[in-house]
């Protein structure tokens, strides 16, 4: 299996515009989670879904960040607008079972977005 | 309130040196589970290892070995005769509900030649 393919790798793009993550989990994952890494807190936790479901997106900062789940193989992260704030390593990660609390969760290679 | 401390930043050492990492965790359940995920320069996170509550059993892969001790609530890392490969940022997590990660703060580990 290929693993979690994220795209793209690195974005740059100008305060205001709208950004679009993208994200293929692993085949036959059924739990999909976003996650955010920032030198000042860390890997946080965005949103999961679970059988394209979301489950829990309270850790989406506002309202400019929305994710979706269309089917099994897909999902996106879109902030619009985007802020230099923003700027951050985003990954997207899948496991089996429900949830991560006995199955191991595996990461995709991350999207680092910049934004000016 | 942190879940997971890792008290150490940094760590240097020179090839060949013994690394141990110190992960501290915090959780009132009695079921839970904890991980350690390797992030090499090149930025992808890598599993390593998952161990759940009920199994105090310390565990070796190769070079890696892996001390859990509920009384201390600590889940430490060890990376014997360490290489240049092994320089990373190495995280520990604690999973005690459905499905959240916690992350520790993480640890570098620079091998020197």
């Amino acid at each position: 299996d290929a693993g979690v393919i994220q795209s793209p790798r690195h974005e740059v793009t100008e305060m205001g515009q709208e950004v679009t993550l993208r994200c293929k989990p692993i085949s036959g994952h059924n739990s999909l989670f976003w996650y955010r890494q920032t030198m000042m807190r860390g890997l946080e936790l965005l949103i999961y879904f679970n059988n394209n479901v979301p489950i829990d997106d309270s850790g989406m900062p506002e309202d400019r960040f929305s994710a979706k789940m269309p089917n099994a193989s897909f999902s996106t992260l879109k902030i619009q607008p985007s802020e230099p704030r923003d700027s951050a390593v985003y990954f997207c990660a899948s496991s089996s079972g429900t949830g991560t609390m006995n199955t191991e969760a595996f990461f995709g290679q991350g999207t680092r977005l910049t934004v000016v | 309130a942190q879940k997971v401390t890792q008290a150490q930043t940094e760590i240097s050492v020179v090839e060949k040196e013994d690394v141990t990492l110190d992960c501290v965790y915090e959780t009132r359940d009695t079921t839970y589970y904890l991980f350690w995920y390797k992030q090499p320069p090149s930025g992808e996170l890598v599993f390593l290892i998952r161990r759940n509550s009920f199994d105090e059993q310390n565990e070796i892969s190769g070079r890696y070995s892996w001390n859990f001790q509920k009384s201390t609530s600590s889940f430490n890392f060890t990376i014997t005769a360490s290489q240049v490969v092994d320089s990373a940022v190495y995280f520990c997590a604690l999973n005690d509900n459905d499905y959240k990660l916690s992350f520790g703060a993480g640890t570098t580990v620079t091998v020197r030649a």
